[in-house]
């Protein structure tokens, strides 16, 4: 499985933009990048997910490099509700494609 | 429409006893994963099933064990509860193919 890496922690002003990193310099061509995050004693929370192509929805935008090595979530106007841990996960293909490899995530910390 | 529903949500069993945990997934989802999240190692990758099958099984010893019901309602035991079982176990739900995996907020387990 493709394994990804992520800075342990970051802070982020509120209202500012936070831009999470990811590294899967492993990831196969049919193999989606997911973003999770997990608020503290709760389940982890879907964000956003894509192939190659930059996406948006509602909550952030996720942005893939070219060669598809690197992405980076992004939080427009981050708020004190932002505050978690922030999973990359690149999602295997096939009948395995639910058996997610969660690694250390980014804890992110939006300060007033 | 509803989310992956967990119960119990917190549960304090004793060394050697033995829990199950329910987890009944979002209307429509057929496949249904578990997970285990401990301080120490994360998040991990219990099993999968799909249409009532094991699918995937991720490296945990044959005391934990699952099933799925034809509803698509799982189930997942622990047997002889040891110390080290004390986590949160998180079930995923989801349907065939690409469809986006959502969590439920969990079943919390102290074994004492």
């Amino acid at each position: 499985d493709a394994k990804t890496t992520q800075p342990p922690s970051m802070d982020c002003a509120e209202g500012r933009a936070a831009n999470l990193p990811c590294n899967h310099s492993t990831i196969s061509g049919n193999e989606y990048v997911y973003w999770y995050r997990q608020i503290h004693s709760q389940g982890p929370q879907y964000i956003i997910h894509g192939l190659k192509n930059n996406e948006t929805n509602e909550m952030a935008s996720l942005i893939i490099t070219e060669d598809r090595k690197s992405s980076t979530l992004i939080l427009p106007h981050a708020t004190l509700r932002d505050t978690a841990v922030y999973y990359c996960i690149v999602r295997p293909a096939g009948d395995a494609g639910n058996m997610l490899t969660f690694g250390g995530g980014t804890r992110l910390m939006v300060k007033p | 429409k509803a989310g992956v529903t967990q119960t119990p949500r917190y549960l304090i069993k004793t060394r050697g006893q033995q829990v199950t945990l329910s987890c009944s997934p979002i209307s429509g989802h057929r496949s249904v994963s578990w997970y285990q999240q401990t301080p120490g190692q994360g998040l991990q990758f219990l099993f999968e099933y799909f249409s009532e099958t094991q699918r995937n099984k991720g490296n945990f010893p044959g005391r934990f064990s699952g099933r799925q019901f034809s509803n698509s309602r799982s189930e997942m035991n622990v047997s002889t509860l040891e110390l080290g079982d004390s986590a949160l176990y998180l079930c995923a739900s989801s349907n065939t193919g690409r469809n986006t995996i959502y969590f439920g907020e969990g079943s919390w387990l102290t074994v004492v």
